[in-house]
């Protein structure tokens, strides 16, 4: 069966330190992959999405960048963190199905990031 | 571009009340409607879905109804309980995108 594995589940970073958050999914190959912002008591903002590998697409223009270095990883970064950085991030997957429709996204456990 | 807009975003109810959470969506060219739940703290998870090619689908104590004319679906839960007290996201989507639209969300408050 597939799992998708995030981490840390927690973050405490001081404003201006570099970020770095990993996410890897087992059991399936190819697949579609997401990072997901959620501010406290609000919706899912999309960050970045890919199709494969070094394929990346920025949804929102912000000092976070996105990378897949392989098929099933897909890694969260930025150089230099703010304050509106702080939030809950989400990884997830999906099948890609051509021919079968949509597919439903499966999220990961998520990372809590506090900036000081 | 498709936008969802999802109501209302708080719903109290009574423990065995029936809750009935809407969503509208614009683009007549989405398909497909996955429903998330997500306990506090937690990942949103999906707890059913339904495709254009059908008008209802029901699991247990949750059903979702789809109104392609109206543009329109529901999630209904019925004799609700405590543990049903969560978030819940609608979404929807057309064919070849593998970007979903969120609604806003329903903060679901079941009172024992």
């Amino acid at each position: 069966s597939q799992t998708i594995h995030q981490w840390p589940a927690t973050l405490v970073q001081p404003v201006g330190s570099p970020l770095s958050l990993e996410c890897t999914v087992e059991g399936t190959s190819n697949p579609n992959l997401y990072w997901y912002r959620q501010a406290a008591g609000r919706g899912l903002q999309l960050l970045f999405y890919s199709v494969g590998i070094g394929q990346i697409s920025s949804e929102v223009p912000q000092n976070l960048s996105a990378s897949r270095p392989q098929d099933r990883q897909f890694i969260l970064s930025s150089k230099k963190l703010l304050l509106s950085d702080s939030g809950f991030y989400l990884c997830a997957w999906s099948v890609p199905a051509p021919g079968l429709g949509n597919q439903p996204q499966h999220f990961g456990d998520g990372t809590r990031l506090s900036i000081l | 571009g498709e936008n969802v807009e999802q109501h209302p975003s708080t719903l109290s109810v009574q423990e065995g009340d029936s809750a009935v959470i809407k969503c509208t969506y614009s683009d007549s060219a989405s398909n497909y409607f996955p429903w998330y739940k997500q306990e506090l703290g937690k990942r949103p998870q999906l707890i059913i879905d339904i495709r254009s090619n059908v008008g209802e689908k029901k699991d247990q104590r949750i059903a979702v109804t789809l109104n392609k004319t109206a543009k329109h679906f529901s999630l209904h839960i019925t004799e609700t309980q405590p543990e049903d007290s969560a978030v819940y996201f609608c979404a929807a989507s057309g064919r070849g995108s593998y970007i979903p639209t969120f609604g806003r969300g329903t903060s679901l408050i079941v009172h024992p």
